[in-house]
Protein backbone atom coordinates (compact mmCIF):
# COMPACT_ATOMS: atom_id res chain seq x y z
CA UNK A 1 0.00 0.00 0.00
CA UNK A 2 1.43 3.18 -1.15
CA UNK A 3 0.83 5.87 1.77
CA UNK A 4 2.28 8.29 -0.83
CA UNK A 5 1.27 9.06 -4.41
CA UNK A 6 3.59 11.49 -6.17
CA UNK A 7 3.41 12.53 -9.83
CA UNK A 8 4.66 13.25 -12.52
CA UNK A 9 7.48 10.87 -12.77
CA UNK A 10 9.51 12.66 -15.00
CA UNK A 11 9.06 16.09 -16.24
CA UNK A 12 10.60 18.53 -18.80
CA UNK A 13 10.44 22.08 -18.33
CA UNK A 14 12.34 24.78 -20.27
CA UNK A 15 14.79 27.45 -18.25
CA UNK A 16 12.24 30.60 -16.38
CA UNK A 17 8.79 28.03 -16.54
CA UNK A 18 7.30 26.79 -13.40
CA UNK A 19 7.59 23.33 -12.61
CA UNK A 20 4.72 21.59 -10.42
CA UNK A 21 5.14 18.19 -8.83
CA UNK A 22 2.28 17.05 -6.81
CA UNK A 23 1.87 14.72 -3.64
CA UNK A 24 -0.86 12.90 -2.63
CA UNK A 25 -1.20 11.31 1.16
CA UNK A 26 -3.97 8.97 2.81
CA UNK A 27 -3.09 8.44 6.13
CA UNK A 28 -4.73 12.03 7.92
CA UNK A 29 -2.21 11.23 11.29
CA UNK A 30 0.75 12.71 8.60
CA UNK A 31 1.40 15.96 9.91
CA UNK A 32 4.82 17.58 8.55
CA UNK A 33 5.23 17.44 4.50
CA UNK A 34 8.51 17.96 3.26
CA UNK A 35 10.78 18.14 -0.43
CA UNK A 36 13.48 16.78 -0.54
CA UNK A 37 15.87 17.15 -3.87
CA UNK A 38 18.25 14.80 -4.92
CA UNK A 39 21.16 14.64 -7.43
CA UNK A 40 22.87 11.72 -8.73
CA UNK A 41 24.88 9.78 -6.25
CA UNK A 42 24.40 12.39 -3.27
CA UNK A 43 21.80 11.79 -0.21
CA UNK A 44 18.70 14.20 -0.39
CA UNK A 45 18.68 17.40 0.71
CA UNK A 46 15.76 19.39 2.68
CA UNK A 47 14.01 21.85 0.77
CA UNK A 48 11.39 23.07 2.22
CA UNK A 49 8.66 21.82 4.34
CA UNK A 50 5.25 22.38 5.66
CA UNK A 51 2.49 21.43 8.66
CA UNK A 52 -1.04 21.21 7.67
CA UNK A 53 -2.01 24.17 9.84
CA UNK A 54 -0.73 26.07 6.51
CA UNK A 55 -2.03 26.42 3.36
CA UNK A 56 1.27 27.79 1.48
CA UNK A 57 4.58 28.23 2.06
CA UNK A 58 7.05 30.21 0.25
CA UNK A 59 10.68 29.70 0.65
CA UNK A 60 12.35 32.21 -2.42
CA UNK A 61 11.63 30.39 -5.57
CA UNK A 62 10.16 26.99 -4.06
CA UNK A 63 6.42 27.03 -2.80
CA UNK A 64 4.76 24.36 -1.17
CA UNK A 65 0.69 24.24 -1.47
CA UNK A 66 -0.82 22.54 0.91
CA UNK A 67 -4.74 21.53 0.81
CA UNK A 68 -5.50 19.19 3.72
CA UNK A 69 -9.22 18.70 3.01
CA UNK A 70 -8.12 16.55 -0.27
CA UNK A 71 -5.06 15.19 1.28
CA UNK A 72 -2.82 16.88 -1.31
CA UNK A 73 0.25 19.14 -1.38
CA UNK A 74 2.34 20.27 -4.56
CA UNK A 75 5.79 21.69 -4.87
CA UNK A 76 6.35 24.73 -7.15
CA UNK A 77 9.94 25.98 -8.74
CA UNK A 78 9.09 29.12 -10.48
CA UNK A 79 11.86 30.71 -12.73
CA UNK A 80 13.17 27.07 -13.18
CA UNK A 81 16.86 27.03 -14.28
CA UNK A 82 18.82 24.42 -15.58
CA UNK A 83 21.05 23.94 -12.06
CA UNK A 84 17.30 23.03 -10.77
CA UNK A 85 17.51 19.22 -12.95
CA UNK A 86 17.41 16.97 -10.13
CA UNK A 87 14.83 13.80 -8.36
CA UNK A 88 12.35 15.42 -6.39
CA UNK A 89 10.84 13.38 -3.16
CA UNK A 90 7.36 14.69 -1.15
CA UNK A 91 6.84 12.93 2.09
CA UNK A 92 5.08 12.94 4.79
CA UNK A 93 5.28 11.45 8.73
CA UNK A 94 4.37 12.09 12.04
CA UNK A 95 6.73 13.85 15.04
CA UNK A 96 9.66 10.96 15.53
CA UNK A 97 8.69 9.07 13.09
CA UNK A 98 10.33 8.03 9.59
CA UNK A 99 9.99 9.30 6.19
CA UNK A 100 7.12 7.90 4.05
CA UNK A 101 8.62 8.99 0.52
CA UNK A 102 6.71 9.43 -2.81
CA UNK A 103 8.52 7.37 -5.68
CA UNK A 104 10.44 10.18 -7.17
CA UNK A 105 10.02 13.15 -9.92
CA UNK A 106 12.95 13.61 -11.72
CA UNK A 107 12.70 17.26 -13.33
CA UNK A 108 14.82 18.11 -16.67
CA UNK A 109 15.61 21.67 -16.70
CA UNK A 110 16.12 22.84 -20.71
CA UNK A 111 18.04 25.72 -21.18
CA UNK B 1 21.34 23.69 7.81
CA UNK B 2 22.03 21.01 10.05
CA UNK B 3 25.08 18.32 8.50
CA UNK B 4 25.25 14.99 8.57
CA UNK B 5 28.45 12.52 7.08
CA UNK B 6 28.71 9.32 6.47
CA UNK B 7 31.58 7.22 6.27
CA UNK B 8 33.12 5.78 3.52
CA UNK B 9 31.59 7.30 0.74
CA UNK B 10 32.21 3.85 -1.38
CA UNK B 11 33.57 0.79 -0.39
CA UNK B 12 34.12 -2.61 -2.43
CA UNK B 13 34.14 -5.78 -0.96
CA UNK B 14 34.62 -9.26 -1.62
CA UNK B 15 31.37 -11.65 -1.48
CA UNK B 16 31.47 -12.74 2.13
CA UNK B 17 33.55 -10.11 4.03
CA UNK B 18 31.50 -7.30 6.31
CA UNK B 19 31.40 -3.86 5.60
CA UNK B 20 30.70 -1.02 8.13
CA UNK B 21 29.16 2.32 7.14
CA UNK B 22 29.32 5.08 10.26
CA UNK B 23 26.60 8.27 10.32
CA UNK B 24 27.42 10.86 12.28
CA UNK B 25 25.30 14.33 13.04
CA UNK B 26 28.06 17.00 13.03
CA UNK B 27 26.51 19.47 14.38
CA UNK B 28 23.21 18.43 16.36
CA UNK B 29 22.25 15.60 18.48
CA UNK B 30 20.00 13.34 17.13
CA UNK B 31 18.58 10.63 19.39
CA UNK B 32 17.08 9.13 16.12
CA UNK B 33 19.23 7.97 12.86
CA UNK B 34 17.43 6.05 10.51
CA UNK B 35 18.75 4.13 7.85
CA UNK B 36 17.44 3.62 3.97
CA UNK B 37 18.61 1.66 1.48
CA UNK B 38 18.50 3.00 -2.60
CA UNK B 39 18.45 1.03 -5.64
CA UNK B 40 18.82 3.37 -9.31
CA UNK B 41 16.08 5.07 -9.72
CA UNK B 42 13.91 4.47 -7.34
CA UNK B 43 12.86 6.13 -3.77
CA UNK B 44 14.75 5.47 -0.60
CA UNK B 45 13.09 2.32 1.32
CA UNK B 46 13.60 2.54 5.19
CA UNK B 47 15.73 -0.06 6.86
CA UNK B 48 15.60 0.40 9.81
CA UNK B 49 15.01 2.86 12.95
CA UNK B 50 18.29 3.58 15.52
CA UNK B 51 17.31 5.05 18.84
CA UNK B 52 20.58 6.30 20.97
CA UNK B 53 20.92 3.52 23.53
CA UNK B 54 18.48 1.07 22.46
CA UNK B 55 18.05 -1.19 20.00
CA UNK B 56 17.23 -0.52 16.37
CA UNK B 57 13.83 -1.06 14.99
CA UNK B 58 14.34 -3.15 11.37
CA UNK B 59 11.39 -3.00 8.73
CA UNK B 60 9.75 -5.92 7.51
CA UNK B 61 11.88 -7.89 5.23
CA UNK B 62 15.23 -6.36 6.97
CA UNK B 63 17.54 -8.82 8.21
CA UNK B 64 18.68 -7.73 11.42
CA UNK B 65 21.39 -10.61 11.42
CA UNK B 66 22.39 -9.09 8.55
CA UNK B 67 22.65 -5.43 8.94
CA UNK B 68 23.75 -4.47 12.30
CA UNK B 69 22.57 -1.15 13.68
CA UNK B 70 24.42 0.53 16.68
CA UNK B 71 23.30 3.86 18.08
CA UNK B 72 26.07 4.03 20.83
CA UNK B 73 26.26 8.08 21.24
CA UNK B 74 23.47 11.31 20.25
CA UNK B 75 25.91 11.79 17.38
CA UNK B 76 26.86 8.08 15.93
CA UNK B 77 25.30 5.40 14.34
CA UNK B 78 26.45 2.41 12.67
CA UNK B 79 25.29 0.45 10.39
CA UNK B 80 27.34 -3.03 9.45
CA UNK B 81 27.03 -4.91 6.69
CA UNK B 82 27.64 -8.58 7.59
CA UNK B 83 28.30 -11.69 5.18
CA UNK B 84 27.80 -8.94 2.83
CA UNK B 85 26.67 -10.55 -1.04
CA UNK B 86 26.42 -8.92 -4.40
CA UNK B 87 22.49 -8.54 -4.14
CA UNK B 88 23.30 -6.51 -1.03
CA UNK B 89 25.35 -3.53 -3.49
CA UNK B 90 22.72 -0.68 -3.26
CA UNK B 91 22.96 3.13 -1.85
CA UNK B 92 22.98 3.44 1.37
CA UNK B 93 21.85 6.20 2.95
CA UNK B 94 21.11 7.93 7.23
CA UNK B 95 19.35 10.66 8.22
CA UNK B 96 19.38 11.97 11.42
CA UNK B 97 16.24 14.04 12.99
CA UNK B 98 16.77 17.06 14.68
CA UNK B 99 14.10 17.95 16.95
CA UNK B 100 10.56 16.29 16.32
CA UNK B 101 10.22 16.50 12.53
CA UNK B 102 13.00 17.45 10.87
CA UNK B 103 15.27 14.92 8.86
CA UNK B 104 18.82 15.49 7.43
CA UNK B 105 20.55 13.02 5.01
CA UNK B 106 23.75 11.82 5.47
CA UNK B 107 25.89 12.31 1.39
CA UNK B 108 24.98 8.37 0.81
CA UNK B 109 27.77 5.07 0.99
CA UNK B 110 27.79 3.19 -2.59
CA UNK B 111 28.72 -0.39 -1.77
CA UNK B 112 29.61 -2.62 -4.12
CA UNK B 113 29.98 -6.39 -3.52
CA UNK B 114 32.45 -8.03 -5.48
Amino acid sequence: QQQVKQSPQSLIVQKGGISIINCAYENTAFDYFPWYQQFPGKGPALLIAIRPDVSEKKEGRFTISFNKSAKQFSLHIMDSQPGDSATYFCAATQAGTALIFGKGTTLSVSS
Amino acid sequence: GAVVSQHPSRVICKSGTSVKIECRSLDFQATTMFWYRQFPKQSLMLMATSNEGSKATYEQGVEKDKFLINHASLTLSTLTVTSAHPEDSSFYICSALQGAYEQYFGPGTRLTVT
